[in-house]
């Protein structure tokens, strides 16, 4: 059974950092693109990062380019959202979501499969 | 980038009810059109890849058609578990976007 679980989450000043892990199970991790999407309250959803299987290829939201870092141990079955200079539009429950197709033939435009329970991350003084 | 946009933006409707939602993009995406459903509190759940694909596990009385710029979600009959806002989602370019979403309710 696919499962990713967030964790990191948490209040922090307007400026601050922080970084999001997401831990991946039931499949290759390896083989998978994978996303970060956040949702603010009242608000819909909205990408906010993409990494491919091996990180040669990362894509972000204009929203978060140049602040926001995404990354991968996939020894660690791992995706990581570094999260820097945070506003406060940057509060929302952020959640990580698989690739639907694997990389075996090349880096695809996401179809997101399997998503987690979603971690919230406010940002306030 | 590539917008998306979404009519209605609410709805209401009867169990039993057939309901249809409209997604626009802003330029040709081919049939490179998902939707997904999401309840308060829960995980969006993938209900269509490819604009017209069921992904496995979700009932039949949904459904996907469209290709280009116009695209529409059909719900055959509508039930109470399918409360909730769809979203629309381009898999056309790499810079993913969103609908802005349909908050579908039941009378």
């Amino acid at each position: 059974e696919v499962q990713l679980v967030e964790s990191g989450g948490g209040l922090v000043k307007p400026g601050g950092s922080l970084r999001l892990s997401c831990a991946a199970s039931g499949f290759i991790f390896s083989s998978y693109s994978m996303n970060w999407v956040r949702q603010a309250p009242g608000k819909g959803l909205e990408w906010v990062s993409s990494s491919s299987s091996s990180s040669s290829y990362k894509y972000y939201a204009d929203s978060v380019k140049g602040r926001f870092t995404i990354s991968r141990d996939n020894a660690k079955n791992s995706l990581y959202l570094q999260m820097n200079s945070l506003r406060a539009e940057d509060t929302a429950v952020y959640y990580c979501a698989r690739h639907r197709v694997d990389d075996s033939s090349g880096y695809l435009p996401p179809t997101l499969d399997y998503w987690g329970q979603g971690i919230l991350v406010t940002v306030s003084s | 980038d590539i917008q998306m946009t979404q009519s209605p933006s609410s709805l209401s409707a009867s169990v039993g009810d057939r309901v249809t939602i409209t997604c626009r993009a802003s330029q040709s995406i081919s049939s490179q059109l998902n939707w997904y459903q999401h309840k308060p509190g829960k995980a969006p759940k993938f209900l269509i890849y490819a604009a017209s694909s069921l992904q496995g596990g979700v009932p039949s009385r949904f459904s996907g058609s469209g290709s280009g710029t116009e695209f529409t979600l059909t719900i055959s009959s509508l039930q109470p578990e399918d409360f909730g806002t769809y979203y629309c989602q381009q898999s056309y370019s790499p810079l993913v976007t969103f609908g802005g979403g349909t908050k579908v309710e039941i009378k």
